[in-house]
This record gives C-alpha cells, sequence and structure tokens, in this order.
C-alpha cells in the first residue's frame, strides 16, 4: 500500500514548451501533495504545497506564474512547468500526504520522480 | 536557509562496516525522519523519531535525536554493498503539519 506514482518519468522538451507531470496517489486520498525540486547531487527543495480544492502555496522564490499546480481531486495533482528553459532542468518529486485515520495519518509517500530535460 | 546539514557530505566504507551519518538542524521540531535515494530514483522512508524520542532502532539502523544540540545521527551497521546510496535527514518543523525540510544529505558508498 502507499504507492505514489508520477508521470511520466522522463522528459524532454524543446525550450518554450509547456510540460506536465503528474502525481497520483493510488490507493489512498490526499488532501495534500508537495512538490519537490532537485538538483544533480543536491538535496530536495520544496516548490510548493498543493491542496486539494484550493490554492497552491508556493515556497519563496518560486514564481507561481512559472509553476503551475492544479489539485483536482483527492488522488491527483499535477504540475506544469510553463515555456520550460535549460535551466528548468531537473528532478521533480512529488509526495502525497495520506489524509486517512489509520497509522498513515498524515506520513508522506514519495512518487518516483521525473526527470527533465530541457533542449 | 532552513536547510538542514549533513556530515560528512560522502562517506565510503567496506562491505561489513559501521556508517554514520549525521544531521544537523535549525528549528524546533516535532520529528526528524531519514529517507535514503538511490541513484535517479525517488525517496525511500526509513524511520521517524518524535521530538520527546532519543533514540530509536528499526533493523539494522539506529538514529538518535539531540534536541538540545539539533542533531541527529543514522547508523547503518553491518553495511552492505546494497546500503550505497544517498541519506537524507528531514525535519518537520514545529506548527508546520507534516512539511518537509531535508538536509543536505551523505552519499554512502559501500563497496566489497
Amino acid at each position: 500500500g502507499a504507492v505514489v506514482s508520477q508521470h511520466p518519468s522522463r522528459v524532454i522538451c524543446k525550450s518554450g514548451t509547456s510540460v506536465k507531470i503528474e502525481c497520483r496517489s493510488l490507493d489512498f486520498q490526499a488532501t495534500t501533495m508537495f512538490w519537490y525540486r532537485q538538483f544533480p547531487k543536491q538535496s530536495l527543495m520544496l516548490m510548493a504545497t498543493s491542496n486539494e480544492g484550493s490554492k497552491a502555496t508556493y515556497e519563496q522564490g518560486v514564481e507561481k506564474d512559472k509553476f503551475l499546480i492544479n489539485h483536482a481531486s483527492l488522488t491527483l495533482s499535477t504540475l506544469t512547468v510553463t515555456s520550460a528553459h535549460p535551466e528548468d532542468s531537473s528532478f521533480y518529486i512529488c509526495s502525497a500526504r495520506d489524509r486517512g485515520q489509520g497509522a498513515r495519518r498524515n506520513e508522506q509517500f514519495f512518487g518516483p520522480g521525473t526527470r527533465l530535460t530541457v533542449l | 536557509s532552513q536547510q538542514g546539514e549533513e556530515d560528512p557530505q560522502a562517506l565510503s566504507i567496506q562491505e561489513g562496516e559501521n556508517a554514520t551519518m549525521n544531521c544537523s538542524y535549525k528549528t524546533s521540531i516535532n520529528n526528524l525522519q531519514w529517507y535514503r535515494q538511490n541513484s535517479g530514483r525517488g525517496l525511500v522512508h526509513l524511520i521517524l523519531i518524535r521530538s520527546n524520542e532519543r533514540e530509536k532502532h528499526s533493523g539494522r539502523l539506529r538514529v538518535t535525536l539531540d534536541t538540545s544540540k539539533k542533531s541527529s545521527s543514522l547508523l547503518i551497521t553491518a553495511s552492505r554493498a546494497a546500503d550505497t546510496a544517498s541519506y537524507f535527514c528531514a525535519t518537520v518543523p514545529t506548527g508546520t503539519a507534516s512539511k518537509l525540510t531535508f538536509g543536505t544529505g551523505t552519499r554512502l558508498q559501500v563497496t566489497l
């Protein structure tokens, strides 16, 4: 249980295009999902907190108009990188927080990540 | 930056030896968690220690927490080549629900 998937796992795009990354909780409901970015050999940096049915909360320094987040259901959040540039190339990881009442309540589960390369 | 610091940044040991990684953080916390990441992959949750706990064990893992020094350590005993990965500590600051702040990570290499 507690599986989080991301799609695609890898994407290569041309500069100026937009790329959508999906994050799904497969066997639990998540009112909150988190999006992280990780550069090579560095740590994860939180970009934004995605809340189901409301606007995302962005961390300082993250452009909300560039990184569009939509959390349309309790099992799906999407991150769209708009007008991507080579400096946006990174590993994007999502996590989902279990809203259930069991032992996993409030525990975060991570997706496998999406490698974005912008040419 | 609120990011925690980990040391060493890189650690190379032989199979069978113990590996110790340290994490320091800056704010008061609800809990501290350790994660493992294989190269280019997602994160695997290893262990969570709450702010009122001082030590916790899980298999070959031993985690300590010293809230007065704002530090934690992860000990992997009898290491195996399969333990080769990056290890990150992550804190949940007080009052932020489950919002995680990750440390800088330790890259562990276990050789045969």
